[in-house]
């Protein structure tokens, strides 16, 4: 089955560094999404792209947070410098339009982040 | 603004026996689509079935399905013949017609099954 590849599985860094993640998207999809889960907010919209541009980082720190897709096969999600409250599960989803109403989102196995 | 409420926060059921997750929605976008998804103990997020708000059938899939009450404003899982491997948090969400994939999501209900 094809799925979301997302690296690495958990992260731990301290506080001040850089923080990098990939998400390789399902062939054929054309919209990538980021997300992040944590208890108290559960799961927020980051960032997403169609077709490589990105529509809508709305709900992306801009001061430290950057989302990129350098080609169709990677999206980078990158956190610089990285601080103790951006600790959570951060999800790439790759989308899929149904019936031009809805995308069906596949998402990744998330990337577990803790900044000491 | 649209919102998607989930007041169960933990639910049990006896394995084999069907049970209802609840979700309510709100939007005052005439186009929408609603979802359910899946998040095991592994922490990966499983698609588990759509409904489009101008589908005229309940959505199924598989021992899923989506009881859509749209006057309501309601979206509940049905799951059937539960199994021991049901046992996960269940994540209602939506999305707008103008923001295809921006999925609002609700806060999960948990779901246990018991031998």
């Amino acid at each position: 089955d094809a799925r979301v590849t997302q690296t690495p599985r958990h992260k731990v860094t301290e506080m001040g560094q850089e923080v990098t993640m990939r998400c390789q998207p399902i062939l054929g999809h054309n919209t990538v999404f980021w997300y992040r889960q944590t208890m108290m907010q559960g799961l927020e919209l980051l960032a997403y792209f169609r077709n490589r541009a990105p529509l809508d980082d709305s709900g992306m720190p801009k001061d430290r947070f950057s989302a990129e897709m350098p080609d169709a096969t990677l999206a980078t999600l990158k956190i610089q410098p990285s601080e103790p409250r951006d600790s959570a599960v951060y999800f790439c989803a790759s989308g899929l339009v149904l019936g031009g109403q809805g995308e069906k989102l596949f998402f990744g196995s998330g990337t577990q982040l803790s900044v000491l | 603004a649209q919102k998607i409420t989930q007041t169960q926060p933990g639910m049990f059921v006896q394995e084999k026996e069907a049970v209802t997750l609840d979700c309510t929605y709100d939007t005052s976008d005439p186009s929408y689509g609603l979802f359910w998804y899946k998040q095991p103990s592994s922490g990966e997020m499983i698609f588990l079935i759509y409904q489009g708000s101008y589908d005229q059938q309940n959505a199924t899939e598989g021992r899923y399905s989506l009881n859509f009450q749209k006057a309501r404003k309601s979206a509940n899982l049905v799951i059937s013949a539960s199994q021991l491997g049901d046992s996960a948090m269940y994540f209602c969400a939506m999305h707008g017609s103008g923001n295809t994939g921006k999925l609002i999501f609700g806060q999960g209900t948990t779901l246990q099954v018991k031998p």
